[in-house]
Order: C-alpha cells, then sequence, then structure tokens
C-alpha cells in the first residue's frame, strides 16, 4: 500500500495561467475526493467521485474549475485563468468501497498564485 | 448539514503533561466522527474514528476519544506529551447519507520542553 500520492508538490504560477494537479488514489479505492486548504482553515470539500462518475460538486468549484476521473484510477484537477484567491493546498483523499467512512490523504499540492 | 466548531485555535502544553482537545458537531442524527493530524506542509493523517458501539476509541500514537452525544462532543485526548506531537489537529464529522467530510478550522498544539 503505497498511499495516495499527489503531483506536483508546490506548483508556483502567474495569475491567468492554467495549471493542473494529480492524484493518486490507494489502488482498488473508487471513491476519490478534492479538498481545497486556505491558511489557518480546515479542508473544505470540492468534489468527489466515484469510479469514473462525478457525483457531488461543491459551490466552491467555480467554472474556471474542472475535475476528471477517466477511467476511475487517477484523477486530474485543472484551474483555467488562475487568481490569486486560488492559492491554497488542494488536497486528495480516497476511501475504499464498502461502508468505510474513512478518507486517506495524500501530501497535497501547494499552489501559489502570483 | 453538518459542521464541526473546535474552540480552540491554539494549545501550547507541556512534554509530559496531558492533552484535550475540543470538538463539538452539529448534526441532526448519529454522525461518522473522525479526528486528523497535519504536520506542517504535510496532508492529513487518520488518528482515530468513530462510527457506532464503544464511545471511548482508540487511536495511533497514544490518541484517545470519547463520543458523548448528549454535548455534541468528541473530544481528543492523551495522557502524555511528546515534542513530536506539535502539529495541527483536525476533528471532521461525516453524515451516513452524504459522502463528503466537513472539518473544524483546527487547533494549533505547541508542545514546550
Amino acid at each position: 500500500d503505497t498511499g495516495v500520492s499527489q503531483d506536483p508538490r508546490h506548483k508556483i504560477t502567474k495569475r491567468g495561467q492554467n495549471v493542473t494537479f494529480r492524484c493518486d488514489p490507494i489502488s482498488e479505492h473508487n471513491r476519490l475526493y478534492w479538498y481545497r486548504q486556505t491558511l489557518g482553515q480546515g479542508p473544505e470539500f470540492l468534489t468527489y467521485f466515484q469510479n469514473e462518475a462525478q457525483l457531488e460538486k461543491s459551490r466552491l468549484l467555480s467554472d474556471r474549475f474542472s475535475a476528471e476521473r477517466p477511467k476511475g484510477s487517477f484523477s486530474t484537477l485543472e484551474i483555467q485563468r488562475t487568481e490569486q484567491g486560488d492559492s491554497a493546498m488542494y488536497l486528495c483523499a480516497s476511501r475504499e468501497r464498502g461502508n468505510s467512512y474513512e478518507q486517506y490523504f495524500g501530501p497535497g499540492t501547494r499552489l501559489t498564485v502570483t | 448539514a453538518q459542521s464541526v466548531t473546535q474552540p480552540d485555535i491554539h494549545i501550547t502544553v507541556s512534554e509530559g503533561a496531558s492533552l484535550e482537545l475540543r470538538c463539538n458537531y452539529s448534526y441532526g442524527a448519529t454522525p461518522y466522527l473522525f479526528w486528523y493530524v497535519q504536520s506542517p506542509g504535510q496532508g492529513l493523517q487518520l488518528l482515530l474514528k468513530y462510527f457506532s458501539g464503544d464511545t471511548l476509541v482508540q487511536g495511533i500514537k497514544g490518541f484517545e476519544a470519547e463520543f458523548k452525544r448528549s454535548q455534541s462532543s468528541f473530544n481528543l485526548r492523551k495522557p502524555s506529551v511528546h515534542w513530536s506531537d506539535a502539529a495541527e489537529y483536525f476533528c471532521a464529522v461525516g453524515a451516513r447519507n452524504d459522502y463528503k467530510l466537513s472539518f473544524g478550522a483546527g487547533t494549533t498544539v505547541t508542545v514546550r520542553a
């Protein structure tokens, strides 16, 4: 079990640029979550996948954000036309199928928009 | 919708002393409750969880938490703190008919020698 991995760990970009983050969940975990964490706050839910289906999106996920999980394995989160307010830690978590509600988190991607 | 309050933003404790972190939740039914720990620049590590049954749950690193339905609380405790326990601690609640977790704002723990 290698845990949830995220790439890159850090990203610095200029305002207006597009960025894409990747998350690889624990193998055979069919549920995948994205959260955003700003300084001094707890993680806030962004979106949820069960297999390849995106089942829920938070109102925090504006039109500039899009997430995919094309084959029910890894997931990508893209932010278009980044703004300074997008600066945050983006966390991915996965959960196994069945009735276990435990979510296992990756190390996160720290985004800084200058 | 469920929500979580962690009343203490920052706690300082001496090494070897006991630690208690408070967590209050709001949810209409029996929730799923979690405590996570986050070291600087890192992701979240699950310390312990409560789903049902015994209201006193044991976790990793010597932590325990007690679910008190009457007080809507799930406080985290450790009898003797080590310097490596310095971190940020998050309480989270999940609903049985929902997918996501709702987190509190966190409590930062500083351990002094």
